[in-house]
């Protein structure tokens, strides 16, 4: 089915440790960004990319590496994972820059212990 | 920085009640105002994006209306049912800000059976 993979749905892991997330999608969107919900916070945008190998810093990067060799791959990796990385994290595609609607992915819940 | 408000923050209606919501965003170098619909448990779902100033999109029982030049948007919902219970969320773009979205912080809406 067409549409925007993330996964795993749900991830534990110990402080220190190295996790990468996944998000793939299968329209060919040129943009795919990465958001972390945090009750008060809202949606915060991590990093985002306008195309392949092209990536840009969000509001919050400090922790996070990405990567975008294909169109439709956008991983995201916590280099060592710390618990204020404890979040639900949101993965989104679209044509362009803000003249279409997002699609996101169903999200990965992240602990951190 | 863009700063991005919605009001009210949250709101319970009677089912069949019409109601609205407001989101103020700065309107200098306005690009594009997105309207998500974010149901619990899921993921945001675009309703609409509008550019122009005067727009009005309407999707089934829901539209929405945009005035860039004095920076807000108005999401109406006609006849309020249950399953419109959801948290809605706008975000704009702003054409010097590298197209990225600003979020607010969402109406969360009840609609009582």
């Amino acid at each position: 089915d067409a549409g925007i993979t993330q996964s795993p749905r749900y991830k534990i892991t110990e402080t220190g440790r190295q996790v990468t997330l996944m998000c793939h999608q299968t329209w060919s969107h040129s943009y795919m960004f990465w958001y972390r919900q945090d009750l008060g916070h809202g949606l915060r945008l991590i990093y985002y990319s306008a195309a392949a190998d092209i990536t840009d810093k969000g509001e919050v990067p400090d922790g996070y590496v990405v990567s975008r060799s294909k169109t439709e791959n956008f991983p995201l990796t916590l280099e060592s994972a710390t618990r204020s990385q404890t979040s639900v994290y949101f993965c989104a595609s679209s044509r362009t820059g803000g003249s279409y609607g997002y699609t996101f992915g169903s999200g990965t819940r992240l602990t951190v212990v | 920085i863009l700063n991005v408000e919605q009001s009210p923050q949250s709101l319970h209606v009677q089912e069949g009640d019409s109601t609205n919501f407001t989101c103020s965003f700065p309107s200098s170098n306005f690009y594009a105002l997105h309207w998500y619909r974010w149901e619990t448990a899921k993921s945001p779902e675009a309703l609409f994006v509008m550019t122009l100033n005067g727009d009005e999109k309407k999707k089934g029982r829901i539209s929405a209306t945009l005035n860039t030049k004095e920076g807000y948007s108005y999401l109406y919902i006609k006849g309020s049912q249950p399953e419109d219970s959801a948290t809605y969320l706008c975000a704009s773009i702003n054409a010097g800000n590298n197209r990225k979205l600003i979020w607010g912080l969402g109406t969360s809406l009840a609609v009582n059976p």
